[in-house]
């Protein structure tokens, strides 16, 4: 089962930032948190991860709460091509797979 | 960096026939290859783990014996689907991970989508 919890669904205007929220209250010391993205019949891309400070990268922000219970990737600019399936998923460092939940579909608005 | 190349994108053939869907690491080794399953509207599902040598370690409900997977080195794994049926088309994805001990994330090919007639 997955650990985390999205909401299914979410619209953005282009050129606004994207807030993707989650939630990982059961999640522990050595998880960390990892954000990819599935476009249409496309395999997953990996956007960012971090384990408890806040990361950012050429593609988004990601912020996670000072308790680590949550986060929320952060698009600054949403363009019409970050239509996609969100997901969150928590994984500890190690030879584990990633396990995906049901994610956020967001829908980038012109 | 860490590119996973998937082949063939896109399988059409009849009911019985076995498929073979090739995954390889371009730029780095991995140690590690899964394969997920994903079916219309749903999520991607873990089929099976596979290291480099060593047998696959498959999910719960999924046969081994249907879905023969060999990781022969550390840049290439393949999944067969043997005697396929029309409940088995979906999209297989395949993704890889270099150090197994770290944190650094599973790098994704582009999926097969496959279709049984």
């Amino acid at each position: 089962d997955a650990k985390t919890t999205q909401p299914p669904s979410m619209d953005c205007a282009e050129g606004r930032a994207a807030n993707l929220p989650c939630n990982h209250s059961t999640i522990s010391g050595n998880e960390y948190v990892y954000w990819y993205r599935q476009i249409h019949s496309q395999g997953p891309q990996y956007i960012i991860h971090g384990l408890k400070n806040n990361e950012t990268n050429e593609m988004a922000s990601l912020i996670i709460t000072e308790d680590r219970k949550s986060s929320t990737l952060i698009l600054p600019h949403a363009t019409l091509r970050d239509t996609a399936v969100y997901y969150c998923i928590v994984r500890v460092a190690g030879n584990t797979p990633l396990v995906f939940g049901k994610g956020t579909r967001l829908s980038v608005i012109a | 960096g860490a590119v996973v190349s998937q082949h063939p994108s896109r399988v059409i053939c009849k009911s019985g026939t076995s498929v073979k869907i090739e995954c390889r690491s371009l730029d780095f080794q991995a140690t590690t290859m899964f394969w997920y399953r994903q079916f219309p509207k749903q999520s991607l599902m873990l089929m099976a783990t596979s290291n480099e040598g060593s047998k696959a370690t498959y999910e719960q409900g999924v046969e081994k014996d249907k879905f023969l997977i060999n990781h022969a080195s550390l840049t290439l794994s393949t999944l067969t689907v043997t005697s396929a049926h029309p409940e088995d088309s979906s999209f297989y994805i395949c993704s890889a991970r270099g150090d197994w001990s770290s944190n650094q994330p599973q790098h994704f090919g582009d999926g097969t989508r496959l279709s049984i007639l």
